[in-house]
């Protein structure tokens, strides 16, 4: 079965500072996605960043890295420069080739100091 | 590109009565969408598999009579939500996956729909 699993229910972080947000996965399948979503209090989904399975490099976006451990099945999210506009959940998420299903972790509230 | 509009984005309905949820994809064709429920506070939860032309694959535990899937074109796909009561108030939210020609960045999501049964 396919599952994700994030531990950090709530996470703050001082603005213009860095925050790292985890993420495990197991799946036993080779091809897959993994992304990261941000879900602001508008509840609209939206994509942070995605990485493929084979791909060895970590995925950036500006501000936003992931940190892929692939024989670890961890998949961490580092936002530096943190601003306000980052508060939001950010939901970690899989998704297996052979199925197309995104498969959804619990989420983690990140709060935003100023 | 790659929008997806839900509509209505907010309904409220009596309990007895059935709802139907709208997710059109705009500017792409979507042969697969799917469906999820989000509690408050929770994470977003497959309910189904929508696949245009065919029937839909309901997750386990979700009731296929309850929760009516139609994807009748390779633009729309709907969720009813039949004989609602309170328990099934919830939001809800589609996401579409693009048929060919779009470089693979994720699936796009609805804005949701929040569903008040009273």
């Amino acid at each position: 079965a396919q599952t994700v699993t994030q531990s950090q229910p709530e996470m703050s972080v001082q603005e213009a500072e860095t925050v790292t947000l985890s993420c495990t996965y197991d799946t036993s399948e080779s091809d897959y996605y993994l992304f990261w979503y941000k879900q602001p209090p508008s509840r609209q989904m939206i994509l942070v960043i995605r990485q493929e399975a084979y791909k060895q490099q970590n995925a950036t976006e500006n501000r936003f890295s992931v940190n892929f451990q692939k024989a670890a099945k961890s998949f961490s999210l580092k936002i530096s420069d943190s601003q306000l506009g980052d508060a939001a959940m950010y939901f970690c998420a899989s998704l297996m080739n052979r199925d197309d299903k995104i498969i959804f972790g619990k989420g983690t509230r990140l709060h935003i100091l100023p | 590109g790659a929008v997806v509009s839900q509509h209505p984005s907010w309904v409220i309905c009596k309990s007895g009565t059935s709802v139907k949820i709208e997710c059109r994809s705009l500017d792409f064709q979507a042969t697969t969408m799917f469906w999820y429920r989000q509690f408050p506070k929770q994470s977003l939860m497959l309910m189904a598999t929508s696949n245009e032309g065919s029937k839909a694959t309901y997750e386990q535990g979700v009731e296929k009579d309850k929760f009516l899937i139609n994807h009748a074109s390779l633009t729309l796909s709907t969720l009813t939500v039949t004989s609602a009561h309170p328990e099934d108030s919830s939001f809800y939210i589609c996401s579409a996956m693009p048929l060919s020609g779009l470089e693979f960045r994720g699936y796009t999501f609805g804005s949701g729909t929040r569903l008040t049964v009273v």
